[in-house]
Formats: structure tokens, sequence, C-alpha cells
């Protein structure tokens, strides 16, 4: 079966760092993305993983490993405008399919 | 340089009738997907096109489920006999190459079946 996990919730602090972690079981591996989804909008592309380790796009980060089956991302100096849902998604399978968790809803106060 | 566009933004329909959602992906985006997001929940993948290829229909719900996706740009999703459980976001994406695996998201059209 398929499977990805991530928190429901989280909620930080505008200027702090918070970690939002993924786990997945699928049946197939061809790399993990992360995705911004701001209320009622579409998801935004964040980041590709498809080899082990840190990948560092300014104030966002994402890793992985796929030993584990384990993935985070990472954002640093949090704005009140990340406040949003983050999408774990494992392309898993031929054709370029994503299979995506149920988002973690990160709400940042002053 | 236009996104990814869908139509209706918004639709409301009586259980029971069809309903088609219209995706109009970028321009030479070859791959075409079709999701679905209920309230609270991750994108449920439906349907997939990647040039003249046969579709990877896997994710289809149930045979009143349905869409093409002529002359290789725009797609449509008709949904028959609606169902108040199809109530729904439908979102469609686009990526330049079967090997890209960036996929660009349209607005999306929020389905209300009464």
């Amino acid at each position: 079966g398929q499977n990805i996990d991530q928190p429901t919730e989280m909620t930080a602090t505008e200027g702090a760092i918070v970690q939002i972690n993924c786990t997945y079981q699928t049946s197939g591996f061809n790399g993990l993305f992360w995705y911004q989804q701001h209320a009622g909008e579409a998801p935004t592309f964040l980041s590709y993983n498809v080899l082990d380790g840190l990948e560092e796009k300014g104030r966002f980060s994402s890793f992985l490993s796929r030993s584990k089956g384990y993935s985070y991302l990472l954002l640093k100096e949090l704005q009140m405008k990340d406040s949003a849902s983050y999408l774990c998604a494992v392309h898993s399978g031929g054709y370029n399919k994503l299979i995506f968790g149920a988002g973690t809803r990160l709400a940042v106060h002053p | 340089g236009a996104g990814v566009s869908q139509s209706p933004s918004n639709k409301v329909t009586e259980k029971g009738k069809d309903v088609e959602l219209r995706c109009d992906p970028i321009s030479g985006h070859t791959a075409l997907y079709w999701y679905r997001q209920s309230l609270g929940q991750g994108l449920e993948f439906l349907i997939y096109f990647q040039g003249n290829s046969a579709p990877d229909k896997s994710g289809l719900p149930s045979d009143r489920f349905s869409a093409e996706r002529t002359g290789g740009s725009v797609s449509t999703l008709t949904i028959q006999r609606t169902q108040q459980e199809d109530s729904a976001v439908y979102l469609c994406a686009s990526s330049s190459t079967q090997s890209s695996y960036e996929q660009y998201f349209g607005p999306g059209t929020r389905l209300t079946v009464t």
C-alpha cells in the first residue's frame, strides 16, 4: 500500500525555525516533493529530493533519507506569510504520478 | 506567460446532474494531471495524460468519472450523475516533459453537489 504521514497542524513564532516531518511507505520511490498551499489557492512547488541529503533553497531546506523513508522541510526566519499548508508528495511508480500526504497546516504567530 | 487555467472557478450542481470541468495547461506542456482535494485532505490523483500516450486512469474513483484531452492541450473532466461525495476542489496541473517532475497547478474548480 501507499502511505504518507505528516503532522496535521503546527504552530511557530515569527523569526523562528520550524521542521515539518514526513514519513512514507510506498511501493516505489522516484523522488519526494514539498509543495506550499495557501488557503484557497493552488499548491506551489517548493523542493524536490531524489538523493539522500539536504537541499537548501534560501530560507527553505528539504532533507531526505531513503533508507528510513523520511523527509523533512525546514523553514528558517519564519514570516507571517509562511502560514500555509505544506504538502509532502512521493513520486511512486511509472509516469509522474504523485502520491500526496494530507498536508501540515502551519500557523505563524507574531 | 499564462499559467494553468481552470473553469469554472466554482460550480454548484444538484445531485444526479452531470458536470464538466475544464483545464488549459501551460502552452507547450505535454503532461497534464487531474487531482481532487476534499476539505482538509491531501490531493488525490485522478488521471494523467502524456502526449499521445494512453492516459493513466488508475485514480478515477468510479466509472462516473471520465476525462479527455483534445489536441494534446485542453482537457475536460466529466462527472456524470454527481453525488454529494463528489464535492471537492478539482485541481489540474501540467509539466513540461515526461522527465520533468515539477508540476504547475491551476487555481482549481470548487464543486459543490447539493
